[in-house]
């Protein structure tokens, strides 16, 4: 059973472009999480979404951030036009619908802008 | 505001010894607390969860304690060895129903052999 995945790794983006970054949940989990980490702080909850809802978005700044969890496919959070202060880590966790409150991580996406 | 406060310095312990974390909370009232590793460039993994009714919980060499009077866990490793160095993250969660943690800014761990 593959962990949660999120891809791409490492993402360059200079400042004003798009940055998608892509999250897989584990087989039979259902609901999403996105957090951000900038250097040297702590994980911040962003979004909640189960598929094809959003639950809790109260992390998620105002402007040009979206996420979204599509019947079909992985999680897709997007950042419009980038700014150097949205360079950080970006993690997805996901859960199984019911039960367990553990949230299992993915790798990150590392997301640097120029 | 929330608050989680845990120990910024990083601790450095000898191999063998109990390594002791703390994580505390201000102007909330979790329904549960976990404790997650974080090595370097990794995604954090959960090791424990304890709920508000619980005064104890162990795991093989981990122990946690959460004092929901004093606003305080506390995070034991027995028998620390050099693989257990790496930061060590609190969350909080329950408050909102919506499995949203709130995370500590994490301390990092260093055992030495």
């Amino acid at each position: 059973n593959a962990g949660v995945m999120q891809n791409p790794r490492h993402l360059v983006r200079r400042r004003g472009q798009e940055a998608r970054l892509r999250c897989s949940p584990m087989k039979g989990h259902s609901h999403v999480y996105w957090y951000r980490q900038l250097p040297e702080e702590g994980l911040k909850f962003m979004v909640y979404l189960q598929k094809e809802n959003i639950i809790d978005e109260s992390g998620m700044p105002k402007e040009r951030f979206s996420a979204e969890f599509p019947k079909e496919g992985p999680s897709i959070l997007r950042i419009q036009q980038v700014v150097r202060g949205d360079s950080a880590a970006y993690f997805c966790a996901s859960s199984p619908p019911s039960g367990t409150l553990e949230q299992f991580f993915g790798p990150g996406t590392r997301l640097t802008v120029l | 505001s929330q608050k989680i406060e845990q120990n910024s310095e990083a601790l450095n312990i000898q191999e063998g010894k109990t390594a002791t974390l703390t994580c505390n909370y201000t102007n909330y009232s979790p329904a549960y607390l976990q404790w997650y590793r974080q090595d370097p460039g990794r995604g954090p993994v959960f090791l424990l969860l304890i709920r508000e009714n619980e005064k104890e919980k162990r795991k093989e060499r981990l122990k946690v304690t959460f004092d929901t009077t004093l606003k305080q866990s506390l995070f034991h490793i027995t028998a620390s060895q050099p693989a257990d160095s790496a930061t060590y993250l609190c969350a909080l969660g329950g408050s909102s129903n919506t499995g949203k943690l709130i995370f500590g800014q994490g301390t990092t761990l260093q055992v030495k052999p």
